[in-house]
């Protein structure tokens, strides 16, 4: 089982830069996150989708954008890149069976961002 | 959104329990207590839930006091391998788009000794 699938593992951007982190999950989760996490701290939510074609911000939503054309993928995309954006990034997904109902989710294993 | 305190560090030996403890005194009435853990170099993976009873699973069991203003995340048996970060997370409902946040503290960081 592929789970949720992050690429690429590792990558250095230059100040200025874009790129675009893939996720992408084989469970047809209708949710999925993206999460940051910075040496020593908790994940913080940069943005979340409830389904294809609707998003919507966390937390932590600027110097960042998302899109959701299809069920299986979440791609984040950096514009701009700056130092402070020099992070782990985590893809996670859900599958909500009822509204009310708790369900787990499945994180990925991370994009390590260095940001020079 | 509802925040939980957890200590930052806990030690124990392997083969003994563990006790983790959670405070989140203002939790409503609709949030779940949520656990997750994260390996070293790896993303978070899902513990164990509950709202107001006590739960058991495979992996652990959760503690959630009357009032529901604390709860303990109990390994029974420690091993070497449950070394990691142990998040406390209330389950933040979104009632208009339905979605289910996780919003993380920065946890407890377990360290087990042989």
């Amino acid at each position: 089982n592929a789970g949720v699938t992050q690429t690429p593992k590792f990558r250095i951007l230059k100040i200025g830069q874009s790129m675009t982190l893939q996720c992408t999950q084989d469970m047809n989760h209708n949710y999925m996150y993206w999460y940051r996490q910075d040496p020593g701290m908790g994940l913080k939510l940069i943005y979340y989708s409830v389904g294809a074609g609707i998003t919507d911000k966390g937390e932590v939503p600027n110097g960042y954008n998302v899109s959701r054309s299809t069920t299986e993928d979440f791609p984040l995309r950096l514009e701009l890149a700056a130092p402070s954006q020099t992070s782990v990034y985590f893809c996670a997904s859900s599958y909500p069976r009822y509204r009310d109902r708790v369900t787990e989710a499945f994180f990925g294993q991370g994009t390590r961002l260095t940001v020079v | 959104d509802a925040k939980t305190t957890q200590p930052n560090s806990m030690e124990s030996n392997e083969e003994e329990p563990v006790h983790l403890p959670c405070n989140h005194s203002t939790i409503s009435g609709t949030d779940y207590i949520h656990w997750y853990r994260q390996l070293p170099s790896q993303g978070p993976e899902y513990v164990i839930h509950g709202l107001t009873s006590n739960v058991n699973n495979r992996m652990a069991s959760l503690a959630i006091a009357e009032d529901r203003k604390s709860s303990t995340l109990i390994l029974h048996r420690a091993t070497l391998r449950d070394a990691a970060v142990y998040y406390c997370i209330l389950r933040v409902l979104q009632i208009i788009q339905g979605a289910q946040k996780l919003v993380f503290g920065q946890g407890t960081r377990l360290t087990i000794n042989p």
